[in-house]
């Protein structure tokens, strides 16, 4: 069965510092990778996606992620957080038909 | 476009009450999804819906929770009678038939006490 491994519970950072949030997956095919982010009493919001093609993906935001299948690996980053990038992120890769299977969140700590 | 409704925002139950959840999807999505966040945990699928049929309820514990959606648009869970593990943000989605076109609503946030 699919499964997403985020390794980071929290991470903090410094403004204008960057940022990288790991992610790993258990998927026996091409993976359909997503990264998601949530914000207090709100609901996910895409980030960005890979299917196939050039494997570093640019996302909204100013995010990026580079899909590595040596090391199951879809890491999202950053070059300089801003305060109102602290929240929650999640990795999920597609299942079956179009569900999601999602990773336990990192959150993101933006000190000054 | 509108996003995904849902109602209510919050609500809090004691052990063994019921409560129902509504959401209203984008115009035209024809799939439709219920997750269950818990809380320090990813979403987890309870439901899928393909218009008004089920395409995946194998992780819906159906002793307690139940879905319907009714002429393929609104949906509703409900979970009778709750348990207090069952305290957690139930998320539905929708997306157009194509790739993972998600969108999530905002979310009910239910407490059992």
């Amino acid at each position: 069965a699919q499964s997403v491994t985020q390794p980071d519970i929290h991470i903090t950072v410094s403004e204008g510092a960057s940022l990288e949030l790991r992610c790993n997956y258990s998927y026996g095919a091409t993976p359909y990778l997503f990264w998601y982010v949530q914000s207090p009493g709100q609901g996910l919001q895409l980030l960005l996606k890979y299917f196939s093609g050039d494997t570093l993906v640019q996302g909204i935001k100013g995010f990026e992620a580079e899909f590595k299948r040596s090391q199951s690996s879809f890491n999202l980053r950053k070059p300089s957080v801003h305060w109102s990038d602290a929240a929650e992120y999640f990795c999920a890769v597609g299942s079956g038909f179009q569900t999601l299977v999602f990773g336990t969140g990192t959150r993101l700590l933006v000190s000054p | 476009e509108a996003g995904v409704a849902q109602s209510p925002r919050y609500k809090i139950i004691e052990k063994r009450q019921s409560v129902a959840f509504w959401c209203n999807p984008i115009s035209g999505h024809a799939t439709l999804y219920w997750y269950q966040q818990i809380l320090g945990q990813g979403p987890k699928l309870l439901i899928q819906f393909q218009n008004n049929g089920v395409v995946d309820d194998s992780q819906l514990p159906k002793d307690r929770f139940s879905a319907e959606r009714l002429k393929g648009v609104d949906s509703t869970l409900k979970i009778q009678p709750a348990k207090l593990e069952d305290s957690a943000v139930y998320l539905c989605a929708s997306s157009l038939d194509g790739p993972y076109g998600y969108t999530f609503g905002s979310g009910t946030r239910l407490t059992v006490v």
